[in-house]
């Protein structure tokens, strides 16, 4: 089976930085995946690390260490608008197929 | 280009009732999942279907739960009878990307969130 931990909740000042963790126990592992659920919306693509390393896009960059399965969600600069749940992901093999298993997520609040 | 249309948007039963959900993918997507959101949690695969067949069906609880794709597009799932544990968001998602070098991006729906009483 597939198992995920990341913290529950974060809070950080606008403006600053805050880094989310997410470390992993998964078989058949494809990548690591972040997404952006804001209260009531749909959960949004933000990010896809296959290989070790740094991916930036924007404010947003997230990490993955597959020796350490471990990988983190770097958000710079923050913005009101960012206060929202973040979820890690695997993309793992399945049953003939990909598939995504969430995290719990981690409610992130943004204060001025 | 028209996202992943869901309804009802919200839905209040009385348990033993039952439900049904429509999900329709963005055009093209042969890949559609339904995912299960209980408040404060991250969603949990029901059913994944390739086209119009069931990929895995694995965590879907089949003794009330069922869902179909007719030719491969539009999707339903179907609770019968609820339970007060159903109470949740349904969310439908689709993908392109079929192949292990993608990024495998689900696009999700707004979600059917059900209440039951």
């Amino acid at each position: 089976g597939q198992s995920l931990e990341q913290p529950s909740e974060v809070t950080a000042v606008e403006g600053a930085i805050v880094q989310i963790n997410c470390t992993y126990q998964t078989s058949g592992f494809y990548g690591l995946s972040w997404y952006q659920q804001h209260d009531g919306g749909a959960p949004t693509f933000l990010s896809y690390n296959a290989l070790d390393g740094l991916e930036e896009t924007g404010r947003f960059s997230s990490f993955l260490s597959r020796s350490d399965s471990y990988g983190y969600l770097l958000l710079q600069e923050l913005q009101m608008k960012d206060s929202a749940s973040y979820f890690c992901a695997v993309r793992h093999s399945g049953a003939g197929s990909y598939q995504l298993t969430f995290g719990k997520g981690t409610k992130l609040s943004v204060i001025p | 280009e028209a996202g992943v249309a869901q309804s009802p948007r919200y839905k209040i039963i009385e348990k033993r009732q039952s439900v049904a959900f429509w999900c329709n993918p963005i055009s093209g997507h042969a890949t559609l999942y339904w995912y299960q959101q209980i408040l404060g949690q991250g969603p949990k695969l029901l059913i994944q279907f390739q086209n119009n067949g069931v990929v895995d069906d694995s965590q879907l609880p089949k003794d009330r739960f069922s869902a179909e794709r007719l030719k491969g597009v539009d999707s339903t799932l179907k609770i019968q009878p609820a339970k007060l544990e159903d109470s949740a968001v349904y969310l439908c998602a689709s993908s392109l990307d079929a192949t292990a070098f993608g990024t495998g991006e689900l696009f999700f729906g707004e979600g059917s969130r059900l209440t039951v009483l």
